[in-house]
């Protein structure tokens, strides 16, 4: 069955520090991988995608994102936190020419000042 | 240019009432989707319509029904809500170029069953 996991459920950072957030995806070929953050009583963002092409993904906030096909990878990176950073961070994955979106558990971010 | 709106925002319901959750997009988009949210299980699909005129059920469809209205309209209707449908719920809509799909959320709406 395919599926995304999100390994780390909580992460809390220093404002300033860097920040690694984890996704795992298990489908039969590459999917579409996206991911989202969602602040506090707020909707989905999209944050960046990746479809095909260069494995280092550029996306908003100044967040990147790298995928790893030798371990079916997506992981979210930002260099230095800043507190309203604080939010939780959803992977998702599309299989090619789909259109249902599987969604991991979230990761919930909070920083420390 | 809204993107996707949801109306409303709360609602509290009693064990067995029944309600429609709106959702509409302004960004052309053929598809629309309706997702639910639980803690620690990411968003789950309900139901989507890929385009105008056709739905399909997702992961967790009972209990549920929906409408695809028009271009810009997807409701979803509970008909005789349960403590179990107690969720946030959010729709989106998506926008396909070639074999690339991304999908836009609205801002949900959050529903308590007592």
């Amino acid at each position: 069955a395919q599926s995304v996991t999100q390994p780390d459920i909580h992460i809390t950072v220093s404002e300033g520090a860097s920040l690694e957030l984890r996704c795992n995806y298990s489908y039969g070929a590459t999917p579409y991988l996206f991911w989202y953050v969602q602040s506090p009583g707020q909707g989905l963002q999209l944050l960046l995608k990746y479809f095909s092409g260069d494995t280092l993904v550029q996306g908003i906030k100044g967040f990147e994102a790298e995928f790893k096909r030798s371990q079916s990878s997506f992981n979210l990176r930002k260099p230095s936190v800043h507190w309203s950073d604080a939010a939780e961070y959803f992977c998702a994955a599309l299989k090619a020419a789909g259109n249902k979106l599987t969604f991991g558990g979230g990761t919930r971010v909070l920083v420390k000042p | 240019n809204a993107g996707v709106t949801q109306t409303p925002k709360f609602q509290v319901l009693k064990t067995g009432q029944s309600m429609t959750l709106q959702c509409a997009q302004d960004m052309n988009h053929n598809s629309m989707y309706w997702y639910r949210q639980d803690p620690g299980m990411g968003l789950r699909l309900i139901y989507y319509s890929a385009s105008e005129g056709t739905t399909d059920k997702g992961e967790v469809p009972n209990g549920y029904n929906v409408s695809r209205l028009n271009k810009r309209e997807f409701s979803l209707r509970l008909e005789s809500a349960a403590p179990s449908q107690t969720s946030v719920y959010f729709c989106a809509s998506s926008v396909r170029d070639g074999y690339e799909e991304t999908q836009y959320f609205g801002p949900g709406t959050r529903l308590l069953v007592l």
